[in-house]
């Protein structure tokens, strides 16, 4: 029972490249979310997604998008990565949206050089 | 969301119980209280939420005053493992909550040997 899996746990972009996180649930969860936490600021909503083929932003969206790939698969992608965006990245998973029992992902490390 | 006031942090010796305390003097009638931690370098993990009555677990007891302004977290027997830090969360449950996790600071909680 893998949970939240995330991928890839590590990763170093240089300015401007893009990448993209993949996150991928197998417990039946209908929404999904994308974290990013820093240090003294906690976690930090970026994007979430109530059910398969619906996103929407969250509190720190900006330099970011997403897309619902399916109802398993939710996956943040950084267009032309800064420096600022520097940060571990969790995604988590709820059976319906606002469920407060969320179940996360182990994170990346992301570093922006 | 009502606010939640946590000590930075405790230590704990293992084999003992660990109390966390939890301080939510604004709490409404509707919010219940949520305790989530956080191991070094992993996701956030749920542990436990209650309303009124107090909760147990396989993991914790939760023990929240007459008055509700207040809760405690038990771990009742702490291994090294427990080392974490704990939030606690009050918010409204469901859907009708939103969607963001408010994780604030929490409480380092050290555990030894």
């Amino acid at each position: 029972n893998a949970g939240v899996t995330q991928t890839p746990k590590f990763q170093v972009l240089k300015t401007g490249q893009s990448m993209t996180l993949q996150c991928a649930q197998d417990m039946n969860h209908n929404s999904m979310y994308w974290y990013r936490q820093d240090p003294g600021m906690g976690l930090r909503l970026i994007y979430y997604s109530a059910s398969e083929g619906t996103t929407d932003k969250g509190e720190v969206p900006n330099g970011y998008n997403v897309s619902r790939l399916n109802k398993r698969e939710f996956s943040l992608r950084l267009e032309s990565a800064a420096p600022s965006q520097t940060s571990v990245y969790f995604c988590a998973s709820t059976f319906e949206l606002g469920d407060t029992e969320a179940f996360f992902g182990q994170g990346t490390r992301l570093t922006v050089v | 969301d009502a606010k939640t006031t946590q000590p930075t942090s405790m230590d704990c010796a293992e084999g003992r119980a660990a109390n966390l305390p939890c301080n939510h003097s604004t709490i409404s009638g509707n919010e219940y209280v949520y305790w989530y931690r956080q191991i070094h370098s992993q996701g956030p993990q749920y542990i436990i939420h209650g309303l009124k009555n107090n909760e147990t677990n396989e993991m914790a007891s939760l023990i929240i005053t007459e008055d509700r302004k207040s809760s405690t977290l038990i771990l009742p027997h702490a291994t090294l493992r427990d080392t974490a830090v704990y939030y606690c969360i009050v918010r409204v449950g469901g859907a009708n909550s939103g969607y963001a996790l408010n994780f604030g600071k929490g409480t380092s909680l050290l555990v030894t040997p």
